[in-house]
């Protein structure tokens, strides 16, 4: 059944300030790890990735950060917009196995 | 590029029968399809990993004879959900992975499933 009670952490910010979603994973011989963003009701959709042998990486307004040493990850978000509200998940992965997710963090944008 | 469709987006049923869900690759070719299951505000649960062509690999505690899972082309994986119970609502998201590339994962929309 279904679990009660259980929430997400939440990030709350204004339009237009900068957003930093913060993840640690588990596995040490992890070689990627992908940032997916959820919108209500949707599908988790791929916003970008990044492999062990990098320590940042950028693309449109979202640039994710990799830092081995402490297992951490995190995905900053420029000029954040009311669009971009939703759970934001981290998943790592190693060679070909099943992706891990992370818990999530709701991110909500008010204008 | 890496479209993934499922179809139905929600589906009420009743309890005692069986819902087949499809999950289709649009633009590319995936060896490998997963299903996951999700509870509000909870992240995303591994159900089973599909390969084309062989038996699907359930996670631990998903039985297999309830949630059956065919993956009988590169683009095309299906679950049914037999014999469906109110306990089985909830969100079903299938993702394709690439045959080729890192790895990465790209989801389906989901289908929301009631039993009544």
């Amino acid at each position: 059944g279904e679990s009660v009670g259980l929430h997400l952490p939440t990030l709350s910010v204004q339009e237009g300030d900068n957003s930093i979603i913060n993840c640690a994973y588990s596995n040490s011989a992890s070689d990627y790890f992908i940032w997916y963003k959820q919108e209500s009701g949707k599908g988790p959709q791929f916003i970008i990735d990044i492999r062990s042998n990098m320590d940042k990486r950028q693309g449109q307004r979202v640039t994710v950060l990799l830092n081995k040493t402490v297992k951490h990850l995190s995905l900053q978000i420029a000029a954040t917009q009311p669009g971009d509200s939703a759970v934001y998940f981290c998943a790592e992965g190693a060679g070909y196995s099943t992706l891990t997710f992370g818990k999530g963090t709701m991110l909500l944008v008010s204008p | 590029g890496a479209v993934v469709s499922q179809h139905p987006s929600w589906v009420i049923c009743k309890s005692g029968t069986s819902v087949k869900i499809e999950c289709r690759s649009l633009d590319f070719q995936a060896t490998t399809m997963f299903w996951y299951r999700q509870f509000p505000k909870q992240s995303l649960m591994l159900m089973a990993t599909s390969n084309e062509g062989s038996k699907a690999t359930y996670e631990q505690g998903v039985e297999k004879d309830k949630f059956l899972i065919n993956h009988a082309s590169l683009t095309l994986s299906t679950l049914t959900v037999t014999s469906a119970h109110p306990e089985d609502s909830s969100f079903y998201i299938c993702s394709a992975r690439r045959s080729s590339g890192i790895g990465e994962q790209y989801f389906g929309p989901g289908t929301r499933l009631t039993v009544t």
